[in-house]
């Protein structure tokens, strides 16, 4: 049963420290996506990869965050230096692509559940 | 630009009740729908999806949706609810070589 994995489910860290979020896609899929989850903003979509390029990362506060994927099993995101508004539950989401073909389904991970004191 | 509508942040029904959720897209082309669900403390989870075709759609766990172009909407339905359908469900559109973009989502609440 393939499934995204994130790590860690939890973190709890002080107001400017750094923050490193990571995810491990479904094997073969090749676009992968960071959302962020709160009750007053909902999912919001942060950035997202093809064939581990960035493709669209309009979503993300530049000052602060950045989102990588040094190979194709792996995804990061991190927050350098964090804020307590930086608190929420990021998901990381995979999912399979072909040019031209129909947007595709999106497989998500449990999330990291992001405590910035 | 595209966008999604849930009109409903949160709906009561008892259980052993039909429920209809409601989502209105807007988009210049045809849209590409789908229905996910988020239990608490998980991932969301694909119910549904609309590419073309049937416009009602069958998905997982007894849940379906009809797809009306008149309405642009694209409402979910399930005949009889049951204790653990209780979770937030998320309308979403996309299109051909792009994102999808997500609805604030609907909270459903089962009375026993």
């Amino acid at each position: 049963d393939a499934r995204v994995t994130q790590t860690p489910r939890h973190k709890v860290t002080e107001m400017g420290q750094e923050v490193t979020m990571r995810c491990q896609p479904i094997l073969g899929h090749n676009t992968v996506f960071w959302y962020r989850q709160t009750m007053m903003q909902g999912l919001e979509l942060l950035a997202y990869f093809r064939n581990r390029a960035p493709l669209d990362d309009s979503g993300m506060p530049k000052d602060r965050f950045s989102a990588e994927m040094p190979d194709a099993t792996l995804a990061t995101l991190k927050i350098q230096p964090s804020e307590p508004r930086d608190s929420a539950v990021y998901f990381c989401a995979s999912g399979p692509w072909v040019q031209g073909a129909f947007p595709y389904e999106q497989y998500f991970g449990p999330g990291t559940r992001l405590t910035v004191t | 630009a595209q966008s999604v509508t849930q009109p409903d942040i949160h709906i009561t029904v008892s259980e052993g009740a039909s429920l209809e959720l409601r989502c209105n897209y807007s988009y210049g082309a045809t849209p590409y729908l789908f229905w996910y669900v988020q239990s608490p403390g998980q991932g969301l989870q694909l119910l549904l999806k609309y590419f073309s075709g049937d416009t009602l759609v069958q998905g997982i766990k007894g849940f379906e949706a009809e797809f009306k172009r008149s309405q642009s909407s694209f409402n979910l339905r399930k005949p009889s609810v049951h204790w653990s359908d209780a979770a937030e469900y998320f309308c979403a559109v996309g299109k051909r070589d792009d994102k999808i973009i997500f609805g604030k989502g609907t909270r459903l609440h089962i009375l026993p």
